[in-house]
């Protein structure tokens, strides 16, 4: 089964500054989708960046970029120039590339707070 | 994207007694997930919805205590059945559109919280 491992329970960043969040995982699958999620006070999950694992290049969003390493099972999600509203939870995810009824598989998450 | 509405948003249920959760969704779609979350948890999948079939549930829970209705392919609705405290947490909506292999979206969430 898969596995998606946060090791960073919390982390904070100045604002206008940039963190990055670590996220691994394994799996012994070659097609499959990984994702940052973000979840706010208001409980609501907020897809951040998908990346699609036959891609070589980063997937970016704006302020938000990854760092996809696949042979090391690593995706890890950078944030530049941090706003007051980037405070939240965020939860890496993986999905298999079977599609249809394939779950995503959450880590434990990374609490974020923004410095003003 | 999808917009994905969810009733009610929060509530506070006694000890004992059932709810529903419905979760509507503005487009047509296959799959729908519903997801617990738990208080400082992770999410954790409680069964996957399938229009014209009966749910798939995860392994530790059961149809008796969560029974889920798909009517359509735009409609769902979760029970949340004898509640304990235990129950107490945000059950998310959630669905799949486009091809395979694309973006989950969620819901608001209904967070409960059993007394």
């Amino acid at each position: 089964a898969q596995t998606v491992t946060q090791s960073q329970p919390e982390m904070s960043v100045q604002e206008a500054e940039t963190v990055t969040l670590s996220c691994t995982y394994d799996t012994s699958e070659s097609d499959y989708y990984l994702f940052w999620y973000k979840q706010p006070p208001s409980r609501q999950m907020i897809l951040v960046i998908r990346q699609e694992a036959y891609k070589q290049q980063n997937a970016t969003e704006n302020r938000f970029s990854v760092n996809f390493q696949k042979a090391a099972k690593s995706f890890s999600l950078k944030i530049s120039d941090s706003q007051l509203g980037d405070a939240a939870m965020y939860f890496c995810a993986y999905r298999s590339g079977r599609g249809g009824s394939e779950k995503l598989v959450f880590g434990k998450g990374t609490k974020l707070t923004v410095n003003p | 994207s999808a917009v994905i509405s969810q009733k009610p948003s929060r509530d506070i249920c006694q000890r004992g007694t059932s709810l529903t959760i419905q979760c509507q969704v503005d487009s047509q779609v296959t799959m729908m997930f519903w997801y617990r979350q738990q208080p400082g948890q992770s999410l954790t999948l409680i069964a996957t919805a399938n229009q014209g079939s009966e749910a798939t549930y995860e392994s530790g829970f059961v149809i008796d205590k969560f029974p889920i209705s798909r009517p359509n392919l735009t409609f769902s609705t979760l029970t949340v059945s004898n509640m304990s405290p235990e129950d107490s947490s945000i059950y998310l909506c959630s669905v799949e559109t486009g091809r395979r292999g694309n973006t989950i979206y969620f819901g608001e969430g209904s967070w409960l919280t059993v007394v």
